[in-house]
């Protein structure tokens, strides 16, 4: 079946600039994660949707990173007044969520922010 | 809070030989462990994860990792490589069940296979 999709795979903007970036999680997960890779690093945390809800947003660098998920799908990060440092690939993530287990984690392929 | 640690950023390695990449962890929690390939232009793909129960947990492509509390490491071996493995590994963790289960990761191990 369909994995997570991202689009779109390479996104060039300057710098102050607003952009969005949408993932389609796989069919009938209701957990869905956005990480940051920084080039050389690991990819880090930014939000957690379970259903329609951000249950944790702690990751968010800071208020110019926004994320919805409106009818508990598709989900799109916002980013207003970008700056260089936001420059990395941005990771979507879902799972079934089923409860009492660490459920697998499925990848899209990511978004490559450049801020010029 | 947790965080993972991988020892060794590049790990260069003949084919057919056995490799290890290490990686260990600091949690004050009980924790779930996983590991992740990146293969070149590809997204993430989980190798294998450990939950509970037995220490020794097989993966896909022949690779296993051996879960160690007293040593806090979850290191990551296969006992003969291929060219075909050349990727990007990475070692990741989650909390347990009061948690999200959100990935706190590592910086990742290349694995280079030398012909």
């Amino acid at each position: 079946g369909a994995g997570v999709s991202q689009t779109p795979s390479n996104k060039v903007t300057e710098k102050g600039k607003y952009v969005e970036l949408r993932c389609d999680p796989i069919s009938g997960h209701t957990a869905l994660y956005w990480y940051r890779q920084s080039l050389g690093q690991g990819p880090e945390f930014l939000i957690y949707f379970q259903g329609t809800g951000a249950a944790d947003d702690s990751g968010l660098p800071n208020d110019r990173f926004f994320a919805v998920r409106p009818e508990g799908s598709v989900s799109t990060l916002k980013i207003q007044r970008t700056e260089r440092g936001d420059s990395a690939v941005y990771l979507c993530a879902s799972s079934l969520r089923e409860l009492g287990t660490a459920d697998t984690q499925y990848f899209g392929p990511g978004t490559r922010l450049t801020v010029l | 809070a947790q965080s993972v640690t991988q020892l060794d950023s590049q790990v260069p390695v003949f084919e057919e030989a056995p490799v290890e990449l290490r990686c260990n962890y600091s949690s004050s929690v009980s924790v779930y462990l996983f590991w992740y390939v990146q293969y070149p232009n590809q997204g993430l793909q989980l190798l294998l994860k450990y939950l509970s129960g037995s220490t020794l947990v097989k993966g896909i492509n022949g690779f296993e990792a051996e879960f160690n509390k007293s040593q806090t490491s979850f290191h990551l071996r296969k006992p003969s490589v291929h060219i075909s493995d050349t990727a990007e590994y990475f070692c990741a963790v989650s909390a347990g069940p009061d948690s999200n289960y959100q990935l706190i990761w590592g910086a990742g191990t290349k694995l280079i296979i030398k012909p």
